[in-house]
């Protein structure tokens, strides 16, 4: 059984920039969730995916936007990146229809300078 | 989801049981108490969740007042590898997210 799994491991972005981050789910799981994580806090819920549509939402910018793909694979975008968008990136995946226990990959450490 | 309170930091010497609390006053009859724990820089990693009996895994115990408004994690023989930030977290199984707060702090020494 395959982990869930984040590209990249690190990134250094500027102000203004627009950034992608991968992940791929657990095998057989079909849901997909994002969490930033700024330093010394726990993590903060940004979006959901389950089937390829969102289902819920943090309290996060539009310029925050996510993908679920049919493999259940996921990506995170961030348009327009501002400074207090450093922070580590977590995604989890779960089988929503037994219940949402979720597993967490080891993160994206993003900097924006 | 109900909120919940836990100590900032603890101790425990390598070999002794550690034993997390959390408060979950507010918990409701549907709600599940979840226990991850991150180890610096990772992801978090699922420990236990229980509904209102004991549990038990290979990881740790989990117990829950008869009124469920409290729950200890149990780690019965602490290694320094179990050095960490443990959270407590109580959310329904459909529920889309996870709700962290800042988590116990568990520094095990020898």
């Amino acid at each position: 059984e395959t982990g869930v799994t984040q590209s990249p491991t690190h990134l250094i972005k500027t102000r203004g920039q627009q950034v992608t981050l991968r992940c791929s789910s657990q095998s057989g799981h079909n849901t997909v969730s994002w969490y930033q994580q700024a330093l010394g806090q726990g993590p903060q819920f940004i979006f959901q995916y389950y089937r390829e549509e969102e289902n819920g939402r943090g309290n996060f910018p539009p310029r925050f936007s996510g993908l679920q793909f049919p493999n259940y694979s996921s990506e995170l975008n961030v348009n327009a990146l501002e400074l207090d968008d450093s922070a580590l990136y977590l995604c989890a995946s779960s089988f929503r229809d037994y219940y949402n226990e979720q597993f967490f990959g080891p993160g994206t450490r993003l900097t924006v300078l | 989801d109900a909120k919940t309170t836990q100590p900032t930091s603890m101790d425990c010497a390598e070999g002794r049981a550690a034993n997390l609390p959390c408060n979950h006053s507010t918990i409701s009859g549907n709600e599940y108490v979840y226990w991850y724990r991150q180890i610096h820089s990772q992801g978090p990693q699922y420990i236990i969740h229980g509904l209102k009996n004991n549990e038990t895994n290979e990881m740790a115990s989990l117990i829950i007042t008869e009124d469920r408004k409290s729950s200890t994690l149990i780690l019965p023989h602490a290694t320094l590898r179990d050095t960490a930030v443990y959270y407590c977290i109580v959310f329904t199984g459909t529920a889309s997210k996870l709700t962290f707060g800042t988590g116990t702090r568990l520094q095990v020494t020898l």
